[in-house]
């Protein structure tokens, strides 16, 4: 089956600093892939939607300028938390899709838990 | 999306089948109704989808009602690694992509 991989699975890091999640998708094209955020005991939140070579799509109430994504191949996102705070701090998840069908398969990243002091 | 109801939890025995209901009365003609889980602290796995005909594959088998309204996943002999959140999604297919919205699930417990 599609395998997609987080990097790293697990982050600590002090208040202030950045952090940068990666998202691959080890062996399809992913042409569509979405970055969700997940609080716990909490559902999944989508975060952005972004398609390969092109600027990403932010869900409404998430900072822009504070969660950069970039899709810059298809195989290839990432997630920057610029200026992190332990507000922050949460379980990080992407998924990668082969495009816009009538079929939403998405294939999850094992999520990456970001801790922040 | 067509709002989805499941509810929050349920038990079932180990080697016996394992029907999750999920309601969506406001599905429309064309959203198909898909199924996810997600064990504890991963990410979640397809399980299987439908647009109006019972599914099966090696996971599960997903039954929907000839009015569509409701649905039924079915783990026909759950084991303890069955134990999950089980979501169940029926997105828009006007909103634009793959675009999925998770509620809240059911969380399966599967006891030995």
């Amino acid at each position: 089956g599609a395998v997609v991989s987080q990097h790293p699975s697990r982050v600590i890091c002090k208040s202030g600093t950045s952090v940068k999640i990666e998202c691959r998708s080890l062996d399809f094209q992913a042409t569509t892939m979405f970055w969700y955020r997940q609080f716990p005991k909490k559902s999944l939140m989508l975060m952005a939607t972004s398609n390969e070579g092109s600027k990403a799509t932010y869900e409404q109430g998430v900072e822009k300028d504070k969660f950069l994504i970039n899709h810059a191949s298809l195989t290839l996102s990432t997630l920057t938390v610029t200026s992190a705070h332990p507000e922050d701090s949460s379980f990080y998840i992407c998924s990668a899709s082969t495009g816009p069908t009538s079929y939403n398969e998405q294939f999850f990243g094992p999520g990456t838990r970001l801790t922040v002091l | 999306d067509a709002k989805t109801t499941q509810p929050p939890s349920m038990d079932c025995a180990e080697g016996r089948a394992a029907n999750l209901p999920c309601n969506h009365s406001t599905i429309s003609g064309n959203e198909y109704v898909y199924w996810y889980r997600q064990i504890h602290s991963q990410g979640p796995q397809y399980i299987i989808h439908g647009l109006k005909n019972n599914e099966t594959n090696e996971m599960a088998s997903l039954i929907i009602t000839e009015d569509r309204k409701s649905s039924t996943l079915i783990l026909p002999h759950a084991t303890l690694r069955d134990t999950a959140v089980y979501y169940c999604i029926s997105p828009s297919q006007e909103t634009s992509g793959s675009r999925l919205t998770f509620g809240e699930g059911t969380q399966l417990t599967v006891n030995p």
